[in-house]
């Protein structure tokens, strides 16, 4: 299994709900990363998971909270969110953070976002 | 700060011919180049890496070319195919136990048959 799985692929929320995101891998990898692409803009890194520890917040706001209950698992929690939150939000699994080689992180579909 | 940048939003190329697509940095501490190809409602898939060690990496029709004194990489695409028009990233890994991946802006190719 080489796949990153997301869900749910499209998501409509208002700015009072609570929802969240998830990622699922089977690749053995031990590093997940939670990522954001806004409209003809490069994907933006928002958390690195290393070994189900946070490793990386790139000052993201609290309203975004990231959970890795396992390994192979990585759920982002939505909650009173902005309409300039609306994104793509991918996830990613590489081997580690501090892998030889490029450590190639292998990208999900991606969950599309739109916040009302 | 954009420190990694693809100057060309797009690209139009005819079927069987080359396509170059560039990229520049700016940090020196970069030590892994990666392209990405993105199609529509679907993930970036790695495409090819060069380490910065390195000048050139080949794998079949897709080639890298590393020019560190300019701070410079392209991808090569021989020949062209059709199946091959998608937004192409070009990323830098920062140097050390992050693997933080910073993306450059992205290349809209389109291969016409």
């Amino acid at each position: 299994d080489t796949e990153v799985t997301q869900t749910p692929k499209h998501l409509v929320m208002g700015m009072t709900n609570k929802k969240s995101l998830k990622c699922e891998q089977h690749m053995g990898h031990r590093a997940m990363y939670w990522y954001k692409q806004k409209a003809k803009k490069p994907p933006e890194l928002m958390f690195v998971y290393s070994y189900e520890k946070l490793s990386i917040n790139e000052s993201v706001p609290s309203r975004f909270s990231p959970e890795c209950p396992n390994s192979s698992l990585l759920n982002l929690h939505l909650h009173a969110l902005q309409p300039e939150d609306s994104a793509l939000y991918l996830c990613a699994s590489s081997q580690a953070t501090a892998a030889s080689g490029a450590n190639v992180l292998t990208f999900g579909a991606g969950s599309r976002l739109t916040v009302l | 700060d954009q420190q990694v940048k693809q100057n060309s939003p797009s690209l139009s190329v005819q079927e069987g011919r080359i396509s170059i697509l560039n990229c520049d940095y700016t940090n020196s501490m970069f030590d892994y180049f990666l392209w990405y190809k993105k199609y529509p409602a679907e993930g970036p898939t790695f495409l090819i890496s060069i380490s910065s060690i390195k000048d050139k990496n080949e794998d079949g029709r897709f080639t890298v070319f590393l020019n560190k004194s300019a701070k410079h990489l392209s991808l090569h695409i021989v020949p062209s195919q059709p199946g091959d028009s998608a937004v192409y990233f070009c990323a830098a890994r920062d140097g050390g136990a992050t693997n933080k991946l910073i993306f450059g802006t992205g290349t809209l190719l389109a291969v016409q048959p």
